[in-house]
This record gives structure tokens, sequence and C-alpha cells, in this order.
């Protein structure tokens, strides 16, 4: 497609539960990022995919997150035994060698 | 202290005036500064992508790098409403690995 695309868009889920967010990066693009937006605040850095190398996952919150990218392009994050702190919008990027990054429109998890 | 620093606002404006958004950051390392645009319920969208210290301008919008004071702005010139939204700086030490954002600065410019 032309651009990020993310589903869910909305999810809602109790607490305790596991999710998965999927994100489909723009065709050719090397590098793939998850970053989190919580109300009030700025994007918070998940982790970051590019090309073969390793991820860095310096920005994971806690051994309940991972996250994969099979064949260099669609990446899944998944949350084990979600909390209500979860809650946010979970935003994906992608981006060529260089510039700047492509957002998807994000998913918006709700733990209730 | 944060990394980058923006002011939250709400800022709101008159239609065609000109608006100054700024972000102050504290790691020297920084070289590739970016804005973005965030409108409600939608992700950013990348406005203006500048590499070290000078200015850039794109239509309306012109960004302002000054790395000996470590402060950034952009500028939009000629004001519309369609220009109401959540304004987010942005920045990283290389091209090609992960930003670090300011948390954004809300926008309205009243008709």
């Amino acid at each position: 497609g032309a651009g990020v695309s993310q589903s869910p868009s909305n999810k809602v889920t109790e607490k305790g539960k596991d999710v998965e967010l999927r994100c489909d990066p723009i065709s050719g693009h090397t590098a793939l990022y998850w970053y989190r937006q919580s109300l009030g605040q700025g994007l918070e850095f998940l982790i970051y995919f590019q090309g073969n190398s390793a991820p860095d996952k310096s920005g994971l919150p806690s051994d309940r997150f991972s996250a994969e990218r099979t064949g260099g392009s669609v990446s899944t994050l998944t949350i084990q035994r979600t909390q209500q702190e979860d809650s946010a919008v979970y935003l994906c990027a992608s981006s060529p060698d260089a510039g700047g990054y492509t957002f998807g429109s994000g998913t918006r998890l709700t733990v209730v | 202290q944060k990394e980058v620093e923006q002011d939250p606002g709400p800022l709101s404006v008159p239609e065609g005036a000109i608006v100054s958004l700024n972000c102050t950051y504290s790691n020297s390392a920084f070289q590739y500064f970016m804005w973005y645009r965030q409108y409600s319920r939608k992700g950013p969208e990348l406005l203006m992508y500048t590499y070290s210290s000078g200015n850039k301008e794109d239509g309306r919008f012109t960004a302002q790098v000054d790395k000996s004071s470590k402060y950034i702005s952009l500028f939009i010139r000629d004001s519309q409403p369609s220009d109401s939204a959540t304004y987010l700086c942005a920045m990283s030490a290389r091209g090609n690995e992960k930003l670090t954002f300011g948390t954004g600065t809300r926008l309205t410019i009243i008709p």
C-alpha cells in the first residue's frame, strides 16, 4: 500500500489478557519502529528493526513486551498480561535508509 | 530533565498570523531535526527534515536550527485553520535511528 498500515485501529482488552498489534510498513522501507504515545506525553520509543540487524529493544518497558518482524516486512508487537498502564496509542513507522519516518495511524489500546 | 523540551501550549492565534513553535534540547550529539504535525486520532506526519544548523523553507513553513544554542524553531506564515494540530519536534544523532520527541505543542488557528 501507499502508507504504513496498522491493525486493529482500536483494541479494548481485559487486564491480564495478551494482545497483538500489527504493522505493515511501506514496501521497500528497511527500518521499522514502534512508539507509544500516552495522553499528554510525547512519543516513547519502544523498539527498532533495521534490515537483518539485531533489533534495538532498549525502549521496551518490561519483559511483557516483545516484537518481531517477519521477512523484513510485517511486524507484530505483543503485550502479555496487559496492565492498565499499557493503555496508550501504539504507533508504527517505517523509513528508507535515510530520511524521516512515515507513521501509521496507530492502534488505540484500552485495558479495562 | 528531558532530553527534548517543548512547551505543550495550548497556543491559539488568529488566522493569518505568524506562528512560532520551539524546542530546546540537551544532547549535543543531535544532528538531524524534524517537525511533525499530528491531527487528532491520526499518526504524526513529517513536515520538515533538516540536518545540522541553518534554515529550511517549504511553502509557508520555515525550520530553523541553532546548534550552538541547542534550539530549534518552526515558523508558519499566513496560518490557516487547517494548520490546527499538535506539532512535535524530533531529533536524532544519526540519520536512520530512533528519534527523541518533544511532548508536542497543541496549536489552534482561530478563523
